[in-house]
């Protein structure tokens, strides 16, 4: 069974740019989340989709940052612009339901902003 | 609301020797527990659960966690770590019932000497 896919794994960009990441879910699993971990942190969610609606987006910094899940399958987080404090690893991570307890991480991108 | 506190950021052992990183929860409502561990440049892979039902949890590559809810502790083990266990640990709480929302700590960097 495949694993969850991010791209790109690496990328640095100055700061005001925009920036994109991309995630595919593990077949069939209904539920995605996208977490940030910043150096030293652990991962703090920043939205969670159950298919392709937003159950919780309570953390997402939206003047800046967005995500979509169009199809219910794979998903983009986008930052515009970006700052210096969004430089972290975007882990992915998918279950096959909200009731399911075991979450499924991708490798993650990390996002260096200069 | 739910908080981890890991003890430790940093954990150092001889290889053969006891591992232990610890792991104290705050819940209000009975809690599910979790610890991911997480190899340098990869996404987080879960190592064990606690839902409720037996105390002593037993995990992949030979860890092992138990509940102690009198402690409110989740302390990870390993009877003899092996050089291959050298990576970040992080523990996570969720709540019965709303499994999906997992707040983990600040994570323990374990480094294992020959």
């Amino acid at each position: 069974e495949a694993g969850v896919a991010q791209s790109p794994r690496y990328k640095i960009i100055e700061k005001r740019q925009s920036v994109a990441f991309w995630c595919n879910p593990i077949s069939g699993h209904a539920t995605l989340y996208w977490y940030q971990q910043i150096l030293g942190q652990g991962p703090k969610l920043l939205i969670q989709f159950q298919n392709n609606g937003v159950v919780d987006d309570s953390q997402l910094p939206k003047d800046r940052f967005s995500a979509e899940r169009l199809k219910g399958v794979d998903s983009t987080l986008k930052i515009q612009p970006a700052k210096l404090e969004d430089s972290a690893v975007y882990l992915c991570a998918s279950s096959l339901e909200r009731t399911e307890e075991t979450q499924y991480f991708g490798p993650g991108t990390r996002l260096l902003v200069l | 609301a739910q908080s981890v506190t890991q003890l430790g950021s940093h954990v150092s052992v001889s290889e053969g020797a006891l591992v232990l990183l610890r792991c104290n929860y705050s819940s209000s409502v009975p809690p599910y527990l979790f610890w991911y561990v997480q190899y340098p440049n990869q996404g987080l892979q879960l190592l064990l659960k606690y839902t409720s039902a037996a105390t002593l949890v037993k995990g992949i590559n030979g860890f092992e966690a138990e509940f102690k809810k009198s402690e409110t502790s989740f302390h990870l083990t390993k009877p003899s770590a092996h050089m291959s266990d050298a990576a970040e640990y992080f523990c996570a709480v969720s709540e019965a019932g709303n499994t999906d929302k997992l707040i983990f700590g600040t994570g323990t960097r374990l480094q294992v000497f020959p």
